[in-house]
């Protein structure tokens, strides 16, 4: 299938490592973060999303940060395995509300046995 | 979690036709969104389409080129006109569900 994130950052773990996918938002009035997995041939998968009234959230073998001071958030996966592999995106709501989502540019997670 | 479904899943066009791209959606939702993801590129979104309104286009993006029919609560179309190379994407619909936005599959649109 056509490959997705050809030019994009790349993260390199070892399976059974975890994993830590950062990103710097845009806008200091989005209250709504969104991890998405694409997969090569894919639409965007949702993974985990967090509220700007929460700094963590958790889910299985995914943990969201969020630290509003400096605009950032990560995405931390536990004991990364091979399907793991993907192009990861953030993406938050700006000031539309839960709908009009702006994207980050991603990063390509790439798994080694 | 809602399941959708696009036709054509991809397609090689000329320069200068339309190809009109279906999105179906397995359950009724106010809101469906189209979005645009360039070769190796993130997420970009064209326009909101809600039932029994025109819909609503980002900053970049026009009518004529991208028109949009939303004609009941499960299904939209989004034609790509008058194509060019630089229009050479992978063209994704979207809905929300209780606050989670879902992408289908894709359409992977090349263009010669």
């Amino acid at each position: 299938g056509e490959s997705v994130g050809l030019h994009l950052p790349t993260l390199s773990v070892q399976e059974g490592d975890n994993s830590i996918i950062n990103c710097a938002y845009s806008n200091s009035a989005s209250d709504y973060f969104i991890w998405y997995k694409q997969e090569s041939g894919k639409g965007p998968q949702f993974i985990i999303d967090i509220r700007s009234n929460m700094d963590k959230r958790q889910g299985q073998r995914v943990t969201v940060l969020l630290n509003k001071t400096v605009k950032h958030l990560s995405l931390q996966i536990a004991a990364t395995q091979p399907g793991d592999s993907a192009v990861y995106f953030c993406a938050e709501n700006g000031s539309g509300g839960y709908n009009k989502l702006i994207f980050g540019a991603g990063t390509r997670l790439a798994v080694h046995p | 979690s809602a399941v959708i479904s696009q036709k054509p899943s991809r397609d090689i066009c000329q320069r200068g036709t339309s190809l009109t791209i279906q999105c179906q959606v397995d359950s009724q939702v106010t809101m469906m969104f189209w979005y645009r993801q360039q070769p190796g590129q993130s997420l970009t979104l064209i326009a909101t389409a809600n039932q029994g309104s025109e819909a609503t286009y980002e900053s970049g993006f026009v009518i004529d080129k991208f028109p949009i029919s939303r004609p009941n609560l499960t299904f939209s179309t989004l034609t790509v006109s008058n194509m060019s190379p630089e229009d050479s994407s992978i063209y994704l619909c979207s809905v929300t569900e209780s606050y989670e936005q879902y992408f289908g599959p894709g359409t992977r649109l090349t263009v010669t």
